[in-house]
């Protein structure tokens, strides 16, 4: 089974800041890789699939990047509305899918 | 608007059945893969199980393999999730969310989440 790592655990920004989340994958996933933001008490939200490219509705400040084992989220200009627990999520090897476990952004 | 609403979250003993109910509005629903996602309460997500568009593709994780079944009715827009021998372990928020039109595996639309809660 796939395994994907994410880091930081928490991540304590200030507000304008740029956030850099890592998520690394036990084996090769090619580009199939998404990324989601949950809030307290809401449900996830998709921000970017296929590695890099951006869900409907979701703001540029919001980038995707990277292949095969090692992916990265960035959030340029963090607002407070951005805190949030980031999740990555791997599709390489459907029909099953995999949750890393999470990185929280603090906006101080 | 997609809107994704689940129901039958209970408190059941363990060892015991429950039925959980998706409603989809908004979108053509037999157009998408469907999927259940769980998350213990300050916990991660988990992926559970997802069904194809025409309902004869599933898929489960081997957590709740064997114990319980997806199925969905294309007339009434619903999803379905039949969860058998229920253990402490199973409790957690369940989400039903509809897969990505480029991609059923990325999970573009949730619901608010039902929650389950396996206690004697």
């Amino acid at each position: 089974d796939i395994v994907l790592t994410q880091s930081p655990g928490t991540l304590s920004l200030s507000p304008g800041e740029r956030a850099t989340l890592s998520c690394r994958a036990s084996q090769s996933v090619a580009v199939f890789l998404a990324w989601y933001q949950q809030k307290p008490g809401q449900a996830p939200r998709l921000l970017i699939y296929s590695a890099s490219s951006r869900a409907s509705g979701i703001p540029d400040r919001f980038s995707g990047s990277g292949s095969g084992t090692d992916f990265t989220l960035t959030i340029n200009r963090l607002e407070p509305e951005d805190s949030a627990v980031y999740y990555c999520q791997e599709y390489g090897r459907a029909p099953k899918l995999t949750f890393g476990g999470g990185t929280k952004v603090e906006i101080k | 608007e997609v809107q994704l609403v689940e129901s039958g979250g209970v408190v059941v003993q363990p060892g015991g059945s429950l039925r959980l109910s998706c409603a989809a509005s908004g979108f053509t629903f037999d157009d998408y893969t469907m999927h259940w996602v769980r998350q213990v309460p300050g916990r991660g997500l988990e992926w559970v199980s997802l069904i194809s568009w025409e309902g004869t593709g599933t898929s489960y994780a081997d957590s709740v393999k064997g114990r319980f079944t997806i199925s969905r009715d294309n007339r009434d827009n619903s999803l379905y999730l039949q969860m058998n021998s229920l253990r402490h372990d199973d409790t957690a928020f369940y989400y039903c969310a509809k897969g990505h039109v480029d991609a059923g595996m990325v999970l573009d639309q949730w619901g608010q989440g039902t929650l389950v809660t396996v206690s004697s």
